[in-house]
């Protein structure tokens, strides 16, 4: 059975510091890959998706960015956090070629302080 | 682009009562939809989905929704709701041929024993 892991379930960060989330998928192979922000009340944002290795579409402009260093590996980061970054990231993935269902991880509570 | 309305933002029930929370999608073609469901903290978990076929589907947990297109609808629906039912429930809508999911805000549900 294919599983995600995500991590690490919390974070606290100072402004202007680095991040890094990582994201990876088991079970299947070359899944799409997608990076959800979840602010209260605002439901669910798509950043970032991924369709291949080395391949990141960008949803909306922001301080973060992705990469897929590896098939099932998906990597949110930014080199200097603001404290709007702040918020609930959730990786999720789904099958290559159909339309499915996305499964999602645990989800990462971002806090900038 | 799509998208999608979740009118209610918080909801309360009596445990035992049925519920019903309303999703309205905007889209031009024929949608897929989903139901998630997040518990504090959580990832989302898929409650149900259409592609296709029998506008009247059954999900996980007894819930079930119905496609209505002329209303552009896809309210999700229990007979008789449970203590452990409280939860932030996601409608979702993807384009056909695509994976990516628009969310809607999201329903807080809240159920009183």
């Amino acid at each position: 059975s294919q599983t995600i892991h995500q991590w690490p379930a919390t974070l606290v960060q100072p402004v202007g510091s680095p991040l890094s989330l990582e994201c990876t998928v088991e079970g299947t192979s070359n899944p799409n890959l997608y990076w959800y922000r979840q602010a209260a009340g605002r439901g669910l944002q798509l950043l970032f998706y991924s369709v291949g290795i080395g391949q990141i579409s960008s949803e909306v402009p922001q301080n973060l960015s992705a990469s897929r260093p590896q098939d099932r590996q998906f990597i949110l980061s930014s080199k200097k956090l603001l404290l709007s970054d702040s918020g609930f990231y959730l990786c999720a993935w789904s099958r290559t070629g159909e339309i499915t269902e996305a499964f999602f991880g645990q989800g990462t509570r971002l806090t900038v302080v | 682009a799509q998208s999608v309305t979740q009118p209610d933002i918080h909801i309360t029930v009596s445990e035992g009562a049925s519920l019903e929370l309303r999703c309205n999608y905007s889209y031009g073609a024929t949608p897929y939809l989903f139901w998630y469901v997040q518990s504090p903290g959580q990832g989302l978990q898929l409650l149900l989905k259409y592609f296709s076929g029998d506008t009247l589907v059954q999900g996980i947990k007894g819930f079930e929704a119905e496609f209505k297109r002329s209303q552009s609808s896809f309210n999700l629906r229990k007979p008789s709701v449970h203590w452990s039912d409280a939860a932030e429930y996601f409608c979702a809508v993807a384009p056909g041929g695509g994976n990516k999911l628009t969310f809607g805000t999201g329903t807080q549900l809240k159920v009183e024993l």
